[in-house]
């Protein structure tokens, strides 16, 4: 069935060095992708997305990579500040299209001063 | 300000006991939607609404009614609440039209059925 992973469920950053957050994703039919940042206590907010056409997006200090061959996902943030402290998941729409979204079971980032 | 707003924030109730969690958006989104958030589980789609009047199940449907007799309203209601719906829900909306930007949740509602 559909499933999107992430491989690790903690991450910790110095505060200034970039993070690297991964996913695998199982449906090689999603053609499109986002990351939710969530903060303690709050809903989840979106940060970026991509679609299945492009490899590579960039946003305020965030960056998303999409590679299609081995069905993995990555978002970059640059220069890490200890309010990206947070839950990050991936998410795809699946084969329904954008009935609903499959999400990963989410990294921690912590940031350390 | 543009948001989802669900309420109550936290509910502890007993098992039984008929519930209801609301949902409003203020955007004029045409689709809603319910999710609920289990430790290990992540984030699993209960049902959504693609308009007023418009329902279907989602992966974790039973023990759970919703309604959309309004755009702006997603009521999620618990018949007869159980120990294993304890969780945090989320509503969640979108819109149909330009380009997709994801959904925008509201702040969560953690229920501790007993």
């Amino acid at each position: 069935g559909e499933s999107v992973g992430l491989h690790l469920p903690t991450l910790s950053v110095q505060e200034g060095d970039n993070s690297i957050i991964n996913c695998a994703y199982s449906n090689s039919a999603s053609d499109y992708f986002i990351w939710y940042k969530q903060e303690s206590g709050k809903g989840p907010q979106f940060i970026i997305d991509i679609r299945s056409n492009m490899d590579k997006r960039q946003g305020q200090r965030v960056t998303v990579l999409l590679n299609k061959t081995v069905k993995h996902l990555s978002l970059q943030i640059a220069a890490t500040q200890p309010g990206d402290s947070a839950v990050y998941f991936c998410a795809e729409t699946g084969i329904q299209g954008a009935q609903k979204l499959v999400f990963g079971q989410g990294t921690r980032l912590t940031i350390n001063p | 300000e543009a948001q989802v707003t669900q309420n109550p924030r936290y509910l502890i109730t007993v098992t039984g006991k008929k519930l209801t969690v609301t949902c409003s958006q203020n955007m004029n989104h045409e689709y809603m939607s319910w999710y609920r958030q289990d430790p290990g589980l992540g984030l699993r789609q209960i049902y959504y609404s693609m308009n007023v009047e418009v329902t279907d199940k989602g992966d974790v449907p039973e023990g759970y009614k919703v309604s959309r007799k309004e755009k702006r309203n997603f009521p999620l209601i618990l018949e007869s609440p159980s120990p294993n719906q304890t969780s945090l829900y989320f509503c969640a909306s979108r819109t149909y039209r330009g380009r997709f930007h994801g959904y925008t949740f509201g702040s969560g509602t953690r229920l501790t059925v007993v």
